[in-house]
């Protein structure tokens, strides 16, 4: 069976500081690996993925993850938080089917 | 990049109304395409998984005959809630796979639909 786990509900961060969304995976298998976007009532928005290639996976508006197999983790980074990163994010895991993470509601303060 | 189109984007019905969602891969054939439903601030919840000519599999809990998926062709699902009612209301949201793609595992998600029962 294939799981995630984000590891925190909501996040906080100042404009211009580093963000930091954790996310935590379970598979017996070699995970493909996904981070998603959604802002308020819009639809999901890919931002990057990881699929056994490079373990530093660089996405879309500064964000990258890094997979790390000994501590099954994807968590997604960005050094400087920008106002419009204020969302809701996914973090997700497919097989044959795709589960997604609980979601981090990230919260930028000007 | 593969996309996937979903109709429409908002819609209000009554209740006791059935309302139709279409869902379709625009540049690609997918023969299994995969329902969501998201309720406020929550995550997304498989509903269903819908094989082109054939019947869909739907997850525990989900009502079959609530929710009718039809699959009739390689580029197009549809998600029929019958009888709707307000607890209906949510955001459905449409994913696709690629088969002919270079991840075999990856989805491609729709922009969902807002569906409000009054």
């Amino acid at each position: 069976a294939q799981s995630v786990t984000q590891l925190d509900s909501h996040v906080s961060v100042s404009e211009g500081t580093p963000v930091l969304l954790r996310c935590n995976y379970s598979s017996s298998y070699s995970p493909s690996l996904f981070w998603y976007v959604q802002h308020p009532n819009k639809g999901l928005q890919l931002l990057l993925k990881y699929t056994s290639a490079a373990t530093l996976v660089k996405g879309i508006n500064g964000f990258e993850a890094e997979f790390k197999k000994s501590e099954t983790s994807f968590h997604l980074t960005k050094p400087s938080a920008h106002m419009s990163d204020a969302a809701e994010y996914f973090c997700g895991i497919s097989g044959n089917q795709f589960y997604f993470g609980t979601g981090t509601s990230l919260t930028v303060i000007p | 990049g593969a996309v996937v189109s979903q109709h429409p984007s908002r819609v209000i019905c009554k209740s006791g109304t059935s309302v139709k969602i279409e869902c379709r891969s625009l540049d690609f054939q997918a023969t299994t395409m995969f329902w969501y439903r998201q309720f406020p601030k929550q995550s997304l919840m498989l509903m269903a998984t819908s094989n082109e000519g054939s019947k869909a599999t739907y997850e525990q809990g989900v009502e079959k005959d609530k929710f009718l998926i039809n699959h009739a062709s390689l580029t197009l699902s549809t998600l029929t809630v019958t009888s709707a009612h307000p607890e209906d209301s949510s955001f459905y949201i449409c994913s696709a796979r690629d088969p002919g793609g270079g991840s075999s595992y990856e989805q491609y998600f729709g922009p969902g639909t807002r569906l409000t029962v009054t």
